[in-house]
């Protein structure tokens, strides 16, 4: 156990469906960030958030959304899915100001659209 | 623009034996961090070892170890005596520093399989 929590596991969905991915960061961790892993793209840096405020965008959709609560925890809102969304999808966190200690990775969410 | 590349898509080793993973990066920063992955089958992403630009000696974690080569921005991970359970994609990654925040920036990975 990483101390990164994400639920849920696995996913299937339709496409044009919207879903909710959550993700608790490792206790004392104030940095979030979401990483999408497909076959071809590899792992692609979605967003960062801090303290609840967004940091740094990559390559997320407008379709895409995210938020980090004051409990910290975060959570990323895909909509109007297609068929091309289906990935694994990671939450990370990481200890403010220890960019060498890089980041520790929750178990992903498995989703497919369908 | 800062890119990392991995090269071999995909090894094989026999267990017992000795394997490099070969990683180029390309970056203008001086100083900066460097950090293998692995992600086995059950896909949890699992810091192997890391090394920091500025540090000379190459960093050592038990079997696993790297040749860090600054000026050839080459990073290689050396798995000694390999084992059956270090079958996994293994994903070298460049800690990027980006206006107030940082984030892993990462290759395309290399399939590792250690044959019994």
């Amino acid at each position: 156990d990483s101390g990164v929590t994400q639920t849920p596991k696995h996913l299937i969905t339709a496409t044009g469906q919207r879903v909710t991915l959550r993700c608790s960061p490792r206790s004392g961790d104030l940095s979030v960030y979401w990483y999408q892993q497909s076959l071809d793209q590899g792992l692609q840096f979605l967003i960062h958030y801090y303290n609840g405020e967004e940091r740094a965008k990559g390559n997320i959709l407008e379709r895409f959304s995210a938020q980090q609560f004051p409990d910290l925890h975060s959570e990323l809102n895909l909509s109007s899915l297609e068929l091309g969304d289906s990935a694994l999808y990671f939450c990370a966190s990481s200890v403010e100001g220890k960019r060498g200690y890089g980041y520790t990775f929750g178990s992903g969410t498995r989703l497919t659209v369908v | 623009a800062q890119t990392v590349t991995q090269s071999q898509p995909e090894m094989s080793v026999q267990e017992a034996e000795t394997v490099t993973l070969s990683c180029t990066y390309d970056t203008s920063e001086s100083n900066y961090y460097l950090f293998w992955y692995k992600q086995p089958p059950s896909r949890q992403m699992i810091l192997v070892i890391r090394q920091e630009a500025y540090k000379q000696q190459n960093a050592t974690e038990n079997r696993f170890s790297v040749n860090f080569q600054k000026a050839a921005k080459s990073f290689s991970l050396k798995i000694s005596d390999s084992q059956l359970g270090d079958t996994a994609m293994y994903f070298c990654a460049f800690m990027k520093s980006q206006g107030g925040s940082e984030k892993l920036v990462f290759g395309k990975g290399t399939k590792l399989t250690v044959n019994p």
